[in-house]
């Protein structure tokens, strides 16, 4: 099973909006509504942002958004402020032998 | 409120078994529901999922490590242990575990132990 694909960056100034997109395949993000993002500040542990495609967690600012199409998810952040600078990684449910598949991490910078 | 906590060694030489514990507070893997998964990171490197383990003793495998993992759980101890054997350098990285929601998580981990850094070297 192989890593979801991302790209290794993205960026935007403050008040914008950033799309990170999420590329599976028909076993995993294109066959299940589980995908979750997480983000990892630098030295700090992942946080859940993101799961069943499009649930926040209790706390999670709705400036956090996420959708799916086909076999690509996407996770927009909205209103973009200094903190959230950091990785974000994307994971799919890929059936019950591998229920989770992490993705390859996308580093988002506030300009 | 929920926390786990990871504990091991630090470093272990190449071909040794790595045992990990994480110990659990603030909810029991008794509990119907509960899974509690291991998840690695190397240096500047993504996120991979290891393995989980469910309240039930349902246990699952990342396809790629499983012929080297064995989850398991005591619950009169609070805790999950995971052990992977045949270390290597490759293997250095952070190790976490983190708890997970069978029934309405989506299959997501919504509450991370704080890491174990685990380096592999002679």
């Amino acid at each position: 099973q192989s890593a979801l694909t991302q790209p290794p960056s993205a960026s935007g100034s403050p008040g914008q909006s950033v799309t990170i997109s999420c590329t599976g395949t028909s076993s995993d993000v294109g066959g299940y509504n589980y995908v979750s993002w997480y983000q990892q500040h630098p030295g700090k542990v992942p946080k859940l942002m993101i799961y069943e495609v499009s649930k926040r967690p209790s706390g999670v600012p709705d400036r956090f958004s996420g959708s799916k199409s086909g076999n690509t998810a996407s996770l927009t952040v909205s209103g973009l402020q200094a903190e959230d600078e950091a990785d974000y990684y994307c994971s799919s449910y890929a059936g019950s032998n591998n229920p989770f598949v992490f993705g390859t991490g996308t580093k988002v910078t506030v300009l | 409120q929920i926390t786990l906590k990871e504990s091991g060694p630090t470093l272990v030489k190449p071909t040794q078994t790595l045992t990990l514990t994480c110990s659990l507070s603030g909810f029991s893997l008794s509990t119907s529901g509960v899974g509690v998964g291991w998840i690695r990171q190397p240096p500047g490197k993504a996120l991979e999922w290891l393995a989980l383990i469910y309240w039930d003793d349902d246990r699952r495998y990342s396809p790629s490590q499983k012929s080297r993992l064995t989850i398991t759980k005591d619950t009169s101890k609070n805790q999950v242990v995971l052990t992977m054997t045949t270390m290597d350098p490759v293997d250095t990285a952070a190790y976490y575990c983190a708890h997970s929601r069978y029934y309405d998580g989506g299959y997501s981990f919504d509450i991370w132990g704080q890491g174990t850094m685990v380096t592999v070297s002679s």
